[in-house]
């Protein structure tokens, strides 16, 4: 079945360091990929996505290029704030009325 | 626009009691789907639901049960509650091939 790797965490950086987040997927067909987050406390919110290969999602200053030939679809943010702390699930669906299927997360820190 | 609401936020069972978390969306979604987050585990699928009436089993179905009698709700049902069902539940919606809304989550302790 689908599935989808992501990088163990927790991940801990200083304020202003690069993030990269892997993420690497199996599926049949051509999924959509997301990458949602998760603040403290609080439910998963969709973050960016990519719907076809060698798309490029983005949004509040991290992007992820959906890499078929590698299956992959790594987060990156150029420079991360405290604010950026939360857990990241990079997830995909294979069609429109399947679920998505989610990596286990990545907890990711900044100290400041 | 509440988006998906859960109740309720928290809950302490005693093992074998039985209760039901309610899944309510104003959006109109046709899909709706109950995830559970356990530690290192990620979210796996409980149930889902691809419309009014109907069900279907995910990645870990035992010991639950679902319906879906109206289109904006979701319910699942754990009837003999047990310390290994101890976890953070989510409920999502979509619309077809759009993203998923979630809601807060409900926290459930069986003890």
């Amino acid at each position: 079945g689908d599935s989808v790797t992501q990088m163990e965490g927790p991940v801990t950086l200083s304020e202003e360091a690069f993030l990269t987040i892997n993420c690497t997927y199996t599926a049949t067909g051509y999924p959509s990929l997301f990458w949602y987050v998760q603040y403290p406390g609080e439910g998963l919110q969709l973050l960016l996505k990519a719907t076809k290969a060698d798309d490029k999602g983005s949004n509040k200053g991290f992007e992820a290029t959906y890499r078929k030939e590698t299956t992959s679809f790594h987060l990156e943010k150029g420079s991360v704030q405290v604010s950026d702390s939360a857990v990241y699930f990079c997830a995909l669906r294979n069609s429109g009325n399947t679920p998505l299927v989610f990596g286990k997360g990545t907890r990711l820190s900044v100290i400041a | 626009n509440a988006g998906v609401t859960q109740t309720p936020k928290f809950r302490v069972l005693k093992t074998g009691q039985s209760m039901t978390l309610l899944c309510a969306q104003d959006m109109n979604h046709e899909y709706m789907y109950w995830y559970r987050q356990d530690p290192g585990m990620g979210l796996r699928l409980i149930h889902y639901s691809v419309g009014e009436g109907t069900t279907a089993k995910g990645e870990v179905p035992d010991g639950y049960n679902v319906s879906r009698l109206k289109k904006q709700n979701f319910l699942l049902g754990l009837e003999s509650a047990a310390p290994s069902q101890t976890s953070v539940y989510f409920c999502a919606s979509t619309l077809g091939d759009t993203e998923a809304f979630f809601g807060q989550g409900t926290r459930l302790t069986v003890v």
